[in-house]
């Protein structure tokens, strides 16, 4: 069965440590997805991507993260430097399409930030 | 700021009864809704997804959805302990976005 795939799934830094995240969509899924997830809470939304292309990267925190997909496949988060607040789920998602299709995530990535 | 809203729970139901879990969204121009399951600790799976007015069914789950009152639930019959989990509902809104509620916390109690 197609799965998303991330790496890695558990993560603990320090505090104004570098952090990078790793995700392989589902093959032939054109959107992909990153997501933060706190707590107690629903996903929201980080980044999304067409292809290789940012469509929405309203709600990412551009000063100390940063998102590729360089070749519209596998995709990259980073985050610098690293905040005790960025302490999350960082979930990736993946869908065929954007409109009206359904997303399917990754395991994700658990963040401690020391 | 467009809103999903969900009763945190938890929802306890006795093994066997129907789970009925609700969500309500802010956003008329919405036009497709998701129901997730997330086990504690892990990532969302999507169970149900609805675009129409009305029920859907699939296997012991049906979503039911009324885009009139801005409302959308998820039943599931015959619940099991292996159903407890937390169930996020997740409207994509006018701009195709997924917004996410927080989650309602089922229990099924042996």
């Amino acid at each position: 069965e197609a799965e998303v795939a991330q790496s890695p799934r558990y993560k603990i830094t320090e505090k104004s440590q570098a952090v990078a995240f790793w995700c392989d969509p589902i093959s032939g899924h054109a959107t992909l997805y990153w997501y933060r997830q706190i707590l107690g809470q629903g996903p929201e939304l980080l980044v999304q991507f067409q292809d290789e292309s940012v469509v929405d990267d309203s709600q990412l925190p551009k000063d100390r993260f940063s998102a590729e997909r360089l070749k519209g496949v596998d995709s990259t988060l980073k985050i610098q430097p690293a905040e005790l607040g960025d302490s999350a789920m960082y979930l990736c998602a993946s869908s065929f399409e954007t409109r009206n299709n359904e997303q399917f995530f990754g395991p994700g990535t658990r963040l401690t930030v020391l | 700021q467009k809103e999903v809203e969900q009763n945190s729970g938890p929802l306890s139901v006795p093994e066997g009864a129907i789970a009925s879990l609700n969500c309500t969204y802010s956003d008329r121009g919405s036009q497709s809704f998701f129901w997730y399951r997330q086990y504690s600790g892990k990532s969302p799976e999507l169970i149900m997804f609805i675009y129409s007015n009305g029920d859907k069914e699939d296997g012991r789950f049906t979503a039911q959805l009324n885009k009139a009152s801005q409302y959308v639930s998820l039943l599931i019959r015959d619940s099991q302990p292996s159903d407890s989990a937390t169930y996020l509902c997740a409207v994509m809104d006018s701009s195709y976005k997924l917004i996410f509620g927080s989650g309602t916390r089922l229990l099924v109690r042996p």
